[in-house]
């Protein structure tokens, strides 16, 4: 069955501080992987998307890594800001194509950055 | 500006009394999709539309209805709403159903049924 599992479930660090939070897959045949950031009460918002070649990918402050080989891929947030706060959503796409299932959603890790 | 415009943002109903929530987006996508998110269950997806009249059931379609009668337009009906039905649904689009395609969600509507 394809599933993807984050972690941790929730997180509080440090303005300033370094996280990183992580994703598990087992989505097969695989396309790409997709984080998103979701602030509360608010539609979440495209970080990065990798496809099985691309090892890492940043955006500002966000670095994601995908291992393809170890269908693992983790999102690094460098000097936290309290604007980090908010759920990560991490998105797995599935190579058959067409309809809604190609899209396996995580549950998400909220992360709260505190002064 | 490019976006996915959802409303009522907020609603409170009562159970049985028909809504429709409406959801446009301006960027000619063919592929549009309702979502929802419940605590502890992430985004499951409800119906999804890969073009104008054409629909299909998501994973947690029950209680629900869509129509796709323009490409922009893609409301969200519920005929008799019940409490069950409570949660914090979105809307999305993407430019058509390949999977590399960027995916853009509205802002939310908070729905909630006594």
């Amino acid at each position: 069955k394809n599933q993807v599992e984050q972690s941790p479930q929730s997180l509080i660090i440090l303005e300033g501080k370094n996280c990183t939070l992580q994703c598990n897959y087992t989505v097969s045949p695989f396309s790409n992987l997709r984080w998103y950031k979701q602030d509360t009460g608010r539609g979440p918002v495209s970080l990065t998307i990798m496809t099985f070649s691309e090892n890492t990918k940043s955006n500002g402050r966000y670095t994601a890594t995908l291992d393809a080989d170890t269908k693992q891929s983790s999102l690094h947030i460098t000097a936290s800001q309290l604007s980090d706060s908010a759920s990560y959503i991490c998105v797995v796409s599935a190579a058959y194509g067409g309809s809604q299932g190609n899209l396996i959603f995580g549950k998400g890790t909220k992360l709260s950055v505190k002064p | 500006e490019a976006q996915v415009t959802q409303n009522p943002r907020y609603l409170i109903t009562v159970t049985g009394k028909k809504l429709t929530v409406t959801c446009s987006q301006n960027m000619n996508h063919e592929y549009m999709s309702w979502y929802r998110q419940d605590p502890g269950l992430g985004l499951r997806q409800i119906y999804y539309s890969m073009n104008v009249e054409v629909t299909d059931k998501g994973d947690v379609p029950e209680g629900y209805k869509v129509s796709r009668k323009e490409k922009r337009n893609f409301p969200l009906i519920l005929e008799s709403p019940s409490p069950n039905q409570t949660s914090l649904y979105f809307c999305a689009s993407r430019e058509r159903e390949g999977t590399y395609n960027e995916q853009f969600f509205g802002p939310g509507t908070r729905l909630t049924v006594l």
